[in-house]
């Protein structure tokens, strides 16, 4: 079985751009988290979709953050523009139920320079 | 007051002793508590899931859970040199919907 995916791994741009990260759940898997870990800080939460509907947005940073999930399948997470302070390796999680054990992606290294 | 609080760390053991990871929570109504294991520059890995009070043991590790204390802990028996890594404890607070508050990790570092 694969596991989720995400894509690109890496990705530097300038501030100012725009820049669309995307992620593959593990099949079957209705529940799509985001998370963003910045330099020397935890793991925080970005939102929740269950299937294409976002549950939980509450950690979503400000407007220029977008995130969609077309068709309960893949999700993107696209950032317009980028600023300086979204640098960070942005992480996509994926479980069966709300509740149970999320399998986390390898992330994407985000650079705004 | 942080959410989730564990020791950066280092916490650095010989090789077969036994090493002890620990997370406190301030929310009281939180329901599941999670470990992961990260290696550098790689995806966190689930270790140990806990739900209710007590000692759950799988292999080597040990997660405990004390809910009126607020605290959960990983044990690793016969720490091993592929032991060292970055352990993050993961609550899912009382809203019980899968947001995961992270800890900020605890370095441990196994010497042969």
């Amino acid at each position: 079985e694969a596991g989720v995916t995400q894509f690109p791994s890496h990705s530097v741009i300038e501030k100012g751009q725009t820049v669309t990260l995307r992620c593959d759940p593990i099949s079957g898997h209705d529940n799509l988290y985001w998370y963003r870990r910045v330099m020397g800080k935890e793991i925080k939460f970005l939102l929740h979709f269950v299937k294409e509907s976002k549950q939980d947005e509450s950690g979503m940073p400000n407007n220029r953050f977008l995130a969609e999930r077309t068709g309960g399948t893949y999700s993107t997470l696209k950032v317009q523009p980028a600023e300086l302070e979204d640098s960070g390796v942005y992480f996509c999680a994926s479980s069966q139920v709300g509740w149970g054990t999320q399998y986390f992606g390898p992330g994407t290294r985000l650079l705004v320079l | 007051q942080k959410e989730v609080e564990q020791n950066s760390g280092p916490l650095s053991v010989p090789e077969g002793a036994i090493a002890s990871l620990n997370c406190t929570y301030s929310d009281r109504g939180s329901q599941s508590f999670f470990w992961y294991r990260q290696y550098s520059g790689k995806s966190p890995e689930l270790i140990m899931s806990i739900y209710s009070n007590g000692d759950k043991e799988d292999g080597r590790f040990t997660a405990q859970l004390n809910k009126a204390s607020q605290y959960v802990s990983l044990l690793i028996r016969d720490s091993q040199p592929s032991d060292s890594a970055t352990y993050l404890c993961a609550v899912d607070g009382s809203s019980n919907t899968g947001k995961l508050i992270f800890g900020q990790g605890t370095t441990l570092q196994v010497k042969p």
